[in-house]
């Protein structure tokens, strides 16, 4: 079975510049969330999609978005670069295993992260 | 309260040592803890699960200890192999319909041969 695609692997930016990352889950995987890494702030929480809606968003400016597609792949883009924003970005998919009633709880059977994607700004 | 404190930052252990990685929390909402391995130029990949209703899971040679009351998991490598080198994550997340962990800041784990 297939794992979590991410690409690029590599991408080499000009600060200004903007940039789209691209995350093809794991099939039947529903719920795609996107990971900023860094060694100074580690792995931080940048937005979570679940049937092409967002859920959940961390703590990022505006200039960090994202959009689920029908078929679940997921791109996150990045508008007006700044040098700040060089990292590791990680997109990871999973699967909602029971919801309940009307309210869908999705069981948290984990994550499965992509090799993700290393920018680099410049 | 959201925050995930992991020690240490570096750990380096002999070959068939225990390794013991601890983390602790605030949020009380918390109610899934997963333990992550990353080796370089690869993503975090998924090592060893618990919830709060139980106090260990065993898993091979990786072990969960939760201690609920104290807020506190830690994630014991029995047997510690060369090959166990790379940075682990703890993370935390509540189940109820979102999708976001909060992740220990990583522990760089070196066993010499």
């Amino acid at each position: 079975k297939a794992g979590v695609t991410q690409t690029p692997r590599y991408l080499i930016k000009t600060r200004g510049q903007q940039v789209t990352l691209s995350c093809s889950p794991i099939s039947g995987h529903r719920s795609v969330s996107w990971y900023q890494q860094t060694p100074g702030q580690g792995l931080q929480f940048l937005f979570e999609y679940f049937s092409e809606t967002q859920r959940n968003k961390g703590n990022f400016p505006g200039r960090f978005s994202g959009r689920q597609f029908s078929n679940s792949r997921s791109e996150m883009n990045v508008s007006t670069l700044e040098l700040g924003d060089s990292a590791l970005y990680l997109c990871a998919s999973s699967l909602p295993a029971r919801t309940t009633g009307r309210i869908q709880s999705l069981v948290n059977y984990g994550y499965t992260f992509g090799s993700g994607t290393r920018l680099t700004v410049v | 309260q959201q925050q995930v404190k992991q020690s240490p930052q570096s750990l380096i252990v002999q070959k068939g040592g225990i390794s013991i990685i601890n983390c602790a929390y605030e949020n009380t909402a918390f109610d899934y803890f997963p333990w992550y391995q990353q080796f370089p130029g690869k993503g975090p990949a998924l090592l060893i699960a618990i919830r709060p209703d139980v106090s260990e899971k065993k898993e091979g040679r990786f072990t969960i200890s939760f201690n609920k009351s104290a807020k506190q998991f830690s994630l014991h490598i029995m047997d510690s192999q060369p090959g166990d080198s790379a940075t682990y994550f703890c993370a935390a997340s509540v189940t109820s319909g979102t999708y976001k962990y909060i992740f220990g800041t990583g522990t760089r784990l070196k066993v010499l041969a």
